[in-house]
Protein backbone atom coordinates (compact mmCIF):
# COMPACT_ATOMS: atom_id res chain seq x y z
CA UNK A 1 0.00 0.00 0.00
CA UNK A 2 1.71 3.86 -0.35
CA UNK A 3 2.10 6.12 2.22
CA UNK A 4 3.79 9.37 3.05
CA UNK A 5 5.83 10.45 5.27
CA UNK A 6 6.12 14.34 6.12
CA UNK A 7 9.11 15.30 8.46
CA UNK A 8 9.33 17.28 10.97
CA UNK A 9 5.69 17.28 12.41
CA UNK A 10 6.80 21.06 14.17
CA UNK A 11 9.37 23.19 13.63
CA UNK A 12 10.25 27.14 14.71
CA UNK A 13 12.70 28.85 13.05
CA UNK A 14 13.94 32.27 13.71
CA UNK A 15 13.60 35.18 11.11
CA UNK A 16 15.98 34.92 8.25
CA UNK A 17 17.19 31.17 8.77
CA UNK A 18 17.06 28.69 6.06
CA UNK A 19 14.00 26.14 5.99
CA UNK A 20 14.02 22.30 4.46
CA UNK A 21 10.79 20.27 4.63
CA UNK A 22 10.63 17.13 2.99
CA UNK A 23 8.04 14.57 1.76
CA UNK A 24 8.44 11.30 0.67
CA UNK A 25 6.08 9.22 -0.71
CA UNK A 26 6.15 5.27 -1.08
CA UNK A 27 4.52 2.35 -2.96
CA UNK A 28 3.82 4.24 -5.73
CA UNK A 29 5.81 5.43 -8.70
CA UNK A 30 5.72 8.83 -10.79
CA UNK A 31 3.08 10.52 -8.20
CA UNK A 32 2.18 14.17 -8.66
CA UNK A 33 3.06 15.62 -5.30
CA UNK A 34 1.83 18.63 -3.80
CA UNK A 35 2.65 21.01 -1.17
CA UNK A 36 0.06 23.00 0.51
CA UNK A 37 0.16 25.81 3.04
CA UNK A 38 -2.84 26.32 6.04
CA UNK A 39 -3.31 29.72 7.64
CA UNK A 40 -4.87 29.03 10.80
CA UNK A 41 -8.90 28.72 10.30
CA UNK A 42 -8.23 29.39 6.97
CA UNK A 43 -8.27 26.70 3.80
CA UNK A 44 -5.43 24.99 2.11
CA UNK A 45 -3.83 26.99 -0.39
CA UNK A 46 -1.59 25.30 -2.78
CA UNK A 47 2.02 26.15 -2.95
CA UNK A 48 3.55 24.03 -5.83
CA UNK A 49 2.99 20.74 -7.93
CA UNK A 50 4.90 18.19 -9.60
CA UNK A 51 3.92 16.01 -12.12
CA UNK A 52 7.62 14.62 -12.48
CA UNK A 53 11.49 14.69 -11.75
CA UNK A 54 12.19 18.50 -11.86
CA UNK A 55 9.14 19.71 -12.65
CA UNK A 56 7.71 22.28 -10.43
CA UNK A 57 4.94 24.58 -10.91
CA UNK A 58 4.47 27.41 -8.62
CA UNK A 59 0.91 28.47 -7.82
CA UNK A 60 1.59 31.89 -5.65
CA UNK A 61 4.62 34.43 -5.85
CA UNK A 62 6.37 33.38 -2.10
CA UNK A 63 9.10 33.57 -0.26
CA UNK A 64 9.22 29.38 -0.94
CA UNK A 65 10.78 27.29 -3.49
CA UNK A 66 10.32 23.88 -4.44
CA UNK A 67 12.07 20.82 -5.52
CA UNK A 68 11.86 17.13 -6.53
CA UNK A 69 15.77 15.74 -6.57
CA UNK A 70 13.51 12.03 -6.92
CA UNK A 71 10.89 10.41 -8.34
CA UNK A 72 8.92 10.28 -4.80
CA UNK A 73 10.82 12.82 -2.75
CA UNK A 74 9.42 16.59 -2.44
CA UNK A 75 11.07 19.05 -0.71
CA UNK A 76 9.80 22.31 0.38
CA UNK A 77 12.83 24.97 0.93
CA UNK A 78 13.16 28.91 2.11
CA UNK A 79 16.60 30.68 1.80
CA UNK A 80 15.58 33.25 4.59
CA UNK A 81 12.43 32.97 6.52
CA UNK A 82 9.79 35.48 7.07
CA UNK A 83 7.45 35.71 9.71
CA UNK A 84 4.86 35.24 7.60
CA UNK A 85 5.90 31.88 6.09
CA UNK A 86 4.51 30.77 9.80
CA UNK A 87 1.80 27.94 9.11
CA UNK A 88 0.73 24.55 8.77
CA UNK A 89 2.17 22.95 5.80
CA UNK A 90 0.97 20.05 4.38
CA UNK A 91 2.34 17.47 1.53
CA UNK A 92 0.08 15.81 -0.59
CA UNK A 93 0.15 12.81 -3.77
CA UNK A 94 -2.00 12.10 -5.99
CA UNK A 95 -1.72 9.05 -8.47
CA UNK A 96 -0.69 9.98 -12.14
CA UNK A 97 -3.68 8.72 -13.71
CA UNK A 98 -6.51 7.99 -11.20
CA UNK A 99 -6.65 10.85 -9.50
CA UNK A 100 -10.07 10.83 -7.75
CA UNK A 101 -9.62 8.18 -5.83
CA UNK A 102 -5.84 8.53 -4.64
CA UNK A 103 -5.06 12.07 -3.25
CA UNK A 104 -3.92 11.39 -0.12
CA UNK A 105 -2.41 14.02 2.37
CA UNK A 106 0.86 13.63 4.82
CA UNK A 107 0.26 14.54 8.16
CA UNK A 108 1.55 18.46 8.14
CA UNK A 109 4.55 20.29 9.65
CA UNK A 110 3.81 23.19 12.18
CA UNK A 111 6.15 26.03 11.40
CA UNK A 112 6.78 29.04 13.45
CA UNK A 113 8.49 31.59 12.42
CA UNK A 114 9.98 33.54 15.26
CA UNK B 1 -14.01 32.17 -10.13
CA UNK B 2 -14.18 28.58 -8.73
CA UNK B 3 -14.85 29.01 -5.33
CA UNK B 4 -16.59 26.54 -2.78
CA UNK B 5 -18.10 28.08 0.58
CA UNK B 6 -19.25 25.76 3.08
CA UNK B 7 -21.67 26.76 6.57
CA UNK B 8 -21.79 27.12 9.47
CA UNK B 9 -18.42 28.04 9.81
CA UNK B 10 -18.81 26.46 13.33
CA UNK B 11 -20.82 24.08 15.20
CA UNK B 12 -21.17 22.90 18.44
CA UNK B 13 -23.64 19.54 19.43
CA UNK B 14 -23.94 17.39 21.72
CA UNK B 15 -23.08 13.49 21.92
CA UNK B 16 -25.05 11.67 20.26
CA UNK B 17 -27.22 14.26 18.29
CA UNK B 18 -27.44 14.66 14.57
CA UNK B 19 -25.85 17.21 12.43
CA UNK B 20 -25.70 18.80 8.59
CA UNK B 21 -23.00 20.58 6.99
CA UNK B 22 -23.24 22.54 3.78
CA UNK B 23 -21.42 22.77 1.01
CA UNK B 24 -22.27 25.31 -2.55
CA UNK B 25 -19.66 25.59 -5.27
CA UNK B 26 -19.26 27.45 -8.69
CA UNK B 27 -16.75 25.02 -9.91
CA UNK B 28 -17.15 24.45 -13.56
CA UNK B 29 -16.69 22.11 -15.16
CA UNK B 30 -17.33 19.83 -12.12
CA UNK B 31 -15.14 16.78 -11.75
CA UNK B 32 -15.64 15.15 -8.44
CA UNK B 33 -16.53 16.41 -4.74
CA UNK B 34 -15.09 15.02 -1.75
CA UNK B 35 -15.18 15.61 2.04
CA UNK B 36 -12.33 15.50 4.24
CA UNK B 37 -12.26 15.31 7.93
CA UNK B 38 -9.17 16.86 9.52
CA UNK B 39 -8.91 17.00 13.52
CA UNK B 40 -6.15 19.60 14.97
CA UNK B 41 -2.64 19.80 14.04
CA UNK B 42 -3.12 16.47 11.96
CA UNK B 43 -3.35 16.49 7.39
CA UNK B 44 -7.07 15.85 6.02
CA UNK B 45 -8.69 12.49 5.97
CA UNK B 46 -10.55 11.76 2.76
CA UNK B 47 -14.32 10.67 4.21
CA UNK B 48 -16.26 10.54 0.92
CA UNK B 49 -15.50 11.16 -3.11
CA UNK B 50 -18.41 11.96 -5.19
CA UNK B 51 -18.34 12.39 -9.56
CA UNK B 52 -21.07 13.77 -11.34
CA UNK B 53 -23.29 10.60 -11.27
CA UNK B 54 -23.22 9.82 -7.46
CA UNK B 55 -26.21 11.23 -5.31
CA UNK B 56 -24.98 9.59 -1.72
CA UNK B 57 -22.76 7.93 -0.78
CA UNK B 58 -21.67 6.91 3.05
CA UNK B 59 -18.85 5.93 4.83
CA UNK B 60 -19.94 4.23 8.19
CA UNK B 61 -21.64 7.48 10.40
CA UNK B 62 -20.96 9.63 7.22
CA UNK B 63 -23.01 10.39 4.77
CA UNK B 64 -22.35 12.72 1.67
CA UNK B 65 -25.19 13.77 -0.95
CA UNK B 66 -24.56 16.07 -4.29
CA UNK B 67 -26.66 17.92 -6.08
CA UNK B 68 -24.91 18.64 -9.26
CA UNK B 69 -27.91 20.83 -10.64
CA UNK B 70 -27.73 23.33 -7.83
CA UNK B 71 -23.95 22.83 -7.14
CA UNK B 72 -24.99 21.43 -3.64
CA UNK B 73 -23.58 18.82 -1.35
CA UNK B 74 -24.31 18.15 2.32
CA UNK B 75 -22.47 16.23 4.81
CA UNK B 76 -24.80 14.27 7.36
CA UNK B 77 -23.28 13.27 10.81
CA UNK B 78 -25.53 10.49 12.54
CA UNK B 79 -25.10 9.83 16.08
CA UNK B 80 -22.30 12.03 16.73
CA UNK B 81 -19.11 11.22 18.97
CA UNK B 82 -16.33 12.81 20.74
CA UNK B 83 -13.75 12.19 17.92
CA UNK B 84 -16.56 13.32 16.23
CA UNK B 85 -14.86 17.04 16.95
CA UNK B 86 -13.12 18.14 13.96
CA UNK B 87 -13.01 20.32 10.53
CA UNK B 88 -14.80 19.03 7.51
CA UNK B 89 -13.29 20.44 4.79
CA UNK B 90 -15.19 20.02 1.70
CA UNK B 91 -12.95 20.13 -1.66
CA UNK B 92 -14.42 19.84 -5.37
CA UNK B 93 -12.24 19.78 -8.57
CA UNK B 94 -12.75 21.02 -11.80
CA UNK B 95 -12.22 18.69 -14.94
CA UNK B 96 -10.03 20.93 -16.93
CA UNK B 97 -7.15 20.87 -13.99
CA UNK B 98 -7.64 17.59 -12.21
CA UNK B 99 -4.22 18.72 -10.15
CA UNK B 100 -5.57 21.47 -8.53
CA UNK B 101 -8.39 21.33 -5.84
CA UNK B 102 -10.47 23.87 -4.64
CA UNK B 103 -10.61 24.27 -0.77
CA UNK B 104 -13.45 25.21 1.29
CA UNK B 105 -12.55 26.60 4.64
CA UNK B 106 -13.96 24.04 6.65
CA UNK B 107 -16.76 23.57 9.04
CA UNK B 108 -15.13 23.64 12.49
CA UNK B 109 -17.43 20.87 14.81
CA UNK B 110 -17.44 20.14 18.37
CA UNK B 111 -19.06 17.71 19.85
CA UNK B 112 -20.10 17.73 23.36
CA UNK B 113 -20.73 15.14 26.26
Amino acid sequence: SQTIHQWPATLVQPVGSPLSLECTVEGTSNPNLYWYRQAAGRGLQLLFYSVGIGQISSEVPQNLSASRPQDRQFILSSKKLLLSDSGFYLCAWSPTVQEVYGYTFGSGTRLTVV
Amino acid sequence: KNQVEQSPQSLIILEGKNCTLQCNYTVSPFSNLRWYKQDTGRGPVSLTIMTFSENTKSNGRYTATLDADTKQSSLHITASQLSDSASYICVVSAMDSSYKLIFGSGTRLLVRP
